[in-house]
């Protein structure tokens, strides 16, 4: 079974800093992606970045970037330049290349002070 | 365009009371997926319907079951409500065998 591991509960920084949020994974499987997604008080959960095993190169969208090591089985995401919008819930998530079910981690709650 | 839209938003029952969550998914999508999601952790996956079909279960009792129309809207019933399935109920849909999934605000349901 796949399980997903995130080891900050919560994380707080100022804005306009960078920071990175840690994620572990377990599995057998070879073909498989991975995803952040962020929840903000909203509830919904929103789609930040995702990553695909078999692809070497890093993912990146605008302030958003991965640093995805297959053989550490590791994922963490980077935000640059934080915003106050940024204040959310993010949770790592897995999924085996066949079966469209997520596995989530426990998440991180996120906090960007002014 | 409409995005995933769930009702109702919050919903409060009683212990051994039955409950159905709705779901509609995004236009042109065909698969739904619930997620069960309890304070403070992350969603737990439920099931997937596809083509009106259970397609998918994790790991949950006989007491969530589901239901796909064939406008492809989703329902997900419990009965026998025990305190602990008070959460978060995610809805999610994609479109065949495409891995983005987009989601719902959520059903917030308190079982007393």
């Amino acid at each position: 079974a796949q399980t997903v591991t995130q080891s900050q509960p919560e994380m707080s920084v100022q804005e306009a800093e960078t920071v990175t949020l840690s994620c572990t994974y377990d599995t057998s499987e070879n073909n498989y992606y991975l995803f952040w997604y962020k929840q903000p008080p909203s509830r919904q959960m929103i789609l930040v970045i995702r990553q695909e095993a078999y692809k070497q190169q890093n993912a990146t969208e605008n302030r958003f970037s991965v640093n995805f090591q297959k053989a550490a089985k590791s994922f963490s995401l980077k935000i640059s330049d934080s915003q106050l919008g940024d204040t959310a819930m993010y949770f790592c998530a897995f999924m085996w290349r066949g079966a469209q079910k997520l596995v989530f981690g426990q998440g991180t709650r996120l906090t960007i002070n002014p | 365009d409409a995005g995933v839209t769930q009702s109702p938003t919050h919903l409060i029952k009683t212990r051994g009371q039955q409950v159905t969550l709705r779901c509609s998914p995004k236009s042109g999508h065909d698969t739904v997926s619930w997620y069960q999601q309890a304070l403070g952790q992350g969603p737990q996956f439920i099931f997937q319907y596809y083509e009106e079909e259970e397609r998918q279960r994790g790991n949950f009792p006989d007491r969530f079951s589901g239901h796909q129309f064939p406008n492809y809207s989703s329902e997900l019933n419990v009965n026998a409500l025990l305190l602990g399935d008070s959460a978060l109920y995610l809805c999610a849909s994609s479109l065949g065998q495409r891995v983005e999934a987009f989601f719902g605000q959520g059903t917030r349901l308190t079982v007393v």
